[in-house]
């Protein structure tokens, strides 16, 4: 099992430009999860979903969209790129048992906006 | 509102014993999760106390007191791979399957 995948792992955006992280897991987990980490920081969560469909708003919201088409993926879209976005972003899963708790990350994106 | 507090940085030798310590305020939760994560690394999930007391884990043990909204992670016979930094995160009342995390701990162990 692969686990929680992101592509890409690096990436270098202008100022405006557009693009979509993808992550998929190959866990069949229901919850699916977003999050920013800045340096010297801890995880903010900028969207999740709870099932195939289904998405919602997380802490830090402003700036992005996401789809859960299928089960297994959950992209990240970032429509007109800020420098404030520079950030290492990391997808995560869980299963709802327990109030997932545990949730298995992917290895990041690292996103730099000029 | 919804929070979570930990020191910024714990430096200890090899061999030796690290609490890290979490207070958290909160209306209400489900429980005090830890996680571990190395410099360019992912997290990964250390342990969950959903009830008072102990869980003990190998060398990693994590304990919650509800009634101080208090948690603590203890680290014994540390190693040189131990350095990483540390997290602790909750569910924040009626939002399941949410986590909230701490700003995270520095552990620095020196040989």
């Amino acid at each position: 099992n692969a686990g929680v995948t992101q592509t890409p792992k690096f990436r270098v955006l202008k100022t405006g430009q557009s693009m979509t992280l993808l992550c998929a897991q190959d866990m069949n987990h229901e919850y699916m999860y977003w999050y920013r980490q800045d340096p010297g920081m801890g995880l903010r969560l900028i969207h999740y979903s709870v099932g195939e469909g289904t998405t919602a708003k997380g802490e830090v919201p402003d700036g992005y969209n996401v789809s859960r088409l299928k089960k297994q993926n959950f992209l990240l879209g970032l429509e007109s790129a800020a420098p404030s976005q520079t950030s290492v972003y990391f997808c995560a899963s869980s299963s709802p048992r327990g109030g997932a708790y545990e949730q298995y990350f992917g290895p990041g994106t690292r996103l730099t906006v000029t | 509102g919804q929070s979570l507090e930990q020191p910024s940085e714990v430096t200890a030798v090899e061999g030796a014993i690290v609490q890290i310590n979490c207070t958290y305020q909160t209306s209400g939760f489900y429980g005090l999760s830890w996680y571990q994560q190395h410099d360019g690394g992912a997290p990964t999930f250390l342990s969950y106390n959903a009830l008072d007391g102990l869980e003990e884990t190998g060398r990693f043990s994590s304990f919650l007191s509800r009634s101080d909204s208090y948690g603590y992670l203890l680290l014994q016979e540390l190693q040189m791979k131990d350095s990483a930094s540390y997290f602790c995160s909750f569910s924040p009342p009626d939002s399941w399957g949410k986590l909230q995390f701490g700003a995270g701990t520095q552990v620095v162990v020196t040989p």
